[in-house]
């Protein structure tokens, strides 16, 4: 079975600054996609950016990137020049190739300080 | 607009009443799912559809089911709540296929009593 690990339940960063999260994923599929979803206080599930196994190619989205180290499972959300509407709560998902099913980690809650 | 519908919002309901959560999309999507969010666990998948009439368990079924008889429909069902099932509960859908955009409902907060 698939699993999601994300192994800072807080983080902090100073607005303008620079933050990762890191998230590591277990399975044995060879093609999926993984995913970071942001959730503001308002709790609605907004997707951040996606990153699908086979592309070598890191994603990015503005100011969020993705570093995707596939041998080592391991799926960490870089958010540069850190705005105040960032903080939030991030969840790392992991879709399955056979089940479709999303699987996601514990999150990580960041706090953006001015 | 592409949305996804969760229906009640919010809900405070007593032991062993039965409930029902609707929701429904409106993008003809086959894949449909119900996720309960707790504090330090994340969402965990309780029941999804690849379409009609097919259903499966996710990881914490145990007091839910679920029904798809209209693509659009995927009703979650308390039969007896419990305390436990106290949650914030999320509906989902997108067209199969990993990479496709997993639409979420606004959610659902339900306080059992």
């Amino acid at each position: 079975a698939q699993t999601v690990t994300q192994s800072q339940p807080e983080m902090s960063v100073q607005e303008a600054e620079t933050v990762t999260l890191s998230c590591t994923y277990d399975t044995s599929e060879s093609d999926y996609y993984l995913f970071w979803y942001k959730q503001p206080p308002s709790r609605q599930m907004i997707l951040v950016i996606r990153q699908e196994a086979y592309k070598q190619q890191n994603a990015t989205e503005n100011r969020f990137s993705v570093n995707f180290q596939k041998a080592a499972k391991s799926f960490s959300l870089k958010i540069s020049d850190s705005q105040l509407g960032d903080a939030a709560m991030y969840f790392c998902a992991y879709r399955s190739e056979i089940t479709d099913k999303l699987i996601f980690g514990t999150g990580t809650r960041l706090q953006v300080f001015p | 607009e592409a949305q996804v519908t969760q229906n009640p919002r919010y809900l405070i309901t007593v032991t062993g009443k039965k409930l029902t959560v609707t929701c429904s999309q409106n993008m003809n999507h086959e894949y449909m799912s119900w996720y309960r969010q707790d504090p330090g666990l994340g969402l965990r998948q309780i029941y999804y559809s690849m379409n009609v009439e097919v259903t499966d368990k996710g990881d914490v079924p145990e007091g839910y089911k679920v029904s798809r008889k209209e693509k659009r429909n995927f009703p979650l069902i308390l039969e007896s709540p419990s305390p436990n099932q106290t949650s914030l509960y999320f509906c989902a859908s997108s067209q199969r296929g990993r990479g496709n955009t997993i639409y979420f409902g606004e959610g659902s907060w339900l306080t059992v009593v």
